[in-house]
């Protein structure tokens, strides 16, 4: 089945730090969702994006589909963008099915 | 708002004793899903309606079973629970197959 690897696994940075975080997968895809789960356990949908761009005012998320990598930007973090960031795709065979990768912790201190 | 709903939110049962998580959702979507994740684990997909379709993943284990008697309801039953099933139980929902999956809050289960 299709492989999805995070990196990194653990990012800790000061408040109004920006990071990057990525998404590689081994496979074809034609979904391809950034999921934040908070402290409580709620996945939050950040964006669906099997390719292109897209910008939701401090996030945004670029995915490569010939390369097979996403990329999830975080601007100016606050300490409410503290959790997990889950990447999740569907492969083009059986695209009802995620396959999550294993995260990044985020930790933001004030 | 339009939403997932599960409950309860905090499930306590004992080893072996049947049990039943609850999920409903308002967005009027065709597909809803389960996902067990264990601590510090990614979610894992169990099983999904597609409609009234069942799609069971093939190392879902016999213990772990659902139910959809309409669209808006969607109940995992575990048979015999044991201490290896205690976990965060997350529904989702989508319009489609691929389409954006929305999750509720999730059921937190704790075996005894």
């Amino acid at each position: 089945g299709i492989q999805v690897e995070q990196s990194p696994p653990d990012l800790i940075l000061q408040e109004g730090a920006n990071s990057t975080l990525r998404c590689n997968f081994s496979d074809s895809v034609n979904n391809l969702q950034w999921f934040h789960q908070n402290p409580w356990g709620q996945l939050i949908n950040l964006f669906y994006i099997p390719s292109g761009t897209k910008q939701n005012g401090r996030l945004s998320a670029t995915t490569v589909a010939t390369e097979r990598y996403s990329l999830l930007y975080i601007s100016s973090s606050q300490t409410t963008d503290s959790g997990v960031y889950f990447c999740a795709v569907g492969a083009t065979q059986g695209a009802q099915k995620l396959v999550f990768g294993q995260g990044t912790r985020l930790t933001i201190n004030p | 708002d339009a939403m997932v709903i599960q409950n309860p939110r905090y499930q306590v049962t004992q080893f072996g004793k049947p049990v039943t998580l609850s999920c409903s959702q308002t967005l009027n979507h065709n597909v809803m899903y389960w996902y067990q994740q264990k601590s510090s684990q990614a979610p894992k997909l169990l099983f999904h309606y597609y409609d009234k379709d069942f799609n069971n993943e093939a190392d879902t284990p016999d213990n772990f079973q659902s139910r959809r008697p309409n669209t808006s309801f969607c109940f995992l039953d575990i048979r015999s629970p044991g201490l290896g099933d205690a976990a965060m139980y997350l529904c989702a929902t989508s319009l489609g197959g691929v389409e954006t999956q929305y999750f509720g809050p999730g059921t937190r289960l704790l075996v005894l």
